[in-house]
């Protein structure tokens, strides 16, 4: 069955500097990879998302890439800044092919200092 | 504009009681889901529906039940709490059936069992 990495180990940059978060997953490749951003008590909130014949996607500060070689995906923030300090989750679609389905990954926490 | 809403936000109950969890949203999405999320596993689909009347197991349904009479709301039934249900339970939906549609979530239930 798919399973997702990310790292659980929280990740401490500097305020202006560019965070790379890291989603692996382990079997098939995706349709379809998603991007959420979770706040301390709040539900994900959506981000990105990329297709599997996609290299890369962009929105403002934000840069997702997609390397299906790799089994990766990588999240880019840009001018990273104390506000960007949350937990990012990575999702997937549950079966090849794409469903309305996903599968999450257990989040990175991402904390920009000041 | 409500979007999706979750009651109660905080619940405590004792082992063996039954409890509802209830979710609406106002944008007529056809699909909508529950999920779990713990320390650990990230978030975990518990049950979906694809619209009112159809509805489905996810990963870990055992214990919860699900109904949906009509489209805006998605109640989940806890029909016989044990303490291994403790956890934050959220709802999200979706509003197409084309793969690669992102889910909004709602803001969660904080639900503890003693």
């Amino acid at each position: 069955s798919q399973k997702i990495e990310q790292n659980s180990e929280a990740l401490n940059i500097q305020e202006g500097k560019t965070a790379t978060l890291t989603c692996n997953y382990t079997n098939y490749s995706p349709a379809y990879l998603q991007w959420y951003r979770q706040d301390p008590g709040r539900g994900p909130v959506f981000l990105l998302l990329i297709r599997e014949n996609e290299k890369e996607k962009r929105k403002e500060r934000l840069k997702v890439t997609f390397d299906t070689t790799l089994k990766q995906s990588l999240f880019h923030i840009t001018a990273s800044q104390p506000a960007d300090s949350a937990t990012y989750l990575c999702a997937l679609d549950e079966a090849p092919g794409g469903t309305y389905k996903y599968i999450f990954g257990t989040g990175t926490r991402l904390k920009v200092l000041a | 504009d409500a979007g999706i809403t979750q009651s109660p936000r905080y619940k405590i109950t004792e082992t063996g009681r039954q409890v509802t969890l209830m979710c609406h949203q106002t944008w007529s999405h056809s699909y909508m889901f529950w999920y779990r999320q713990d320390l650990g596993h990230g978030l975990r689909l518990i049950y979906y529906s694809a619209a009112a009347d159809i509805t489905d197991k996810g990963e870990v349904p055992d214990g919860y039940v699900v109904s949906r009479s009509k489209t805006e709301n998605f109640p989940l039934t806890l029909e016989s709490a044990t303490r291994s249900q403790t956890s934050v339970y959220f709802c999200a939906s979706s509003g197409s059936v084309d793969p690669g549609v992102t889910q909004y979530f709602g803001p969660g239930t904080r639900l503890l069992v003693l």
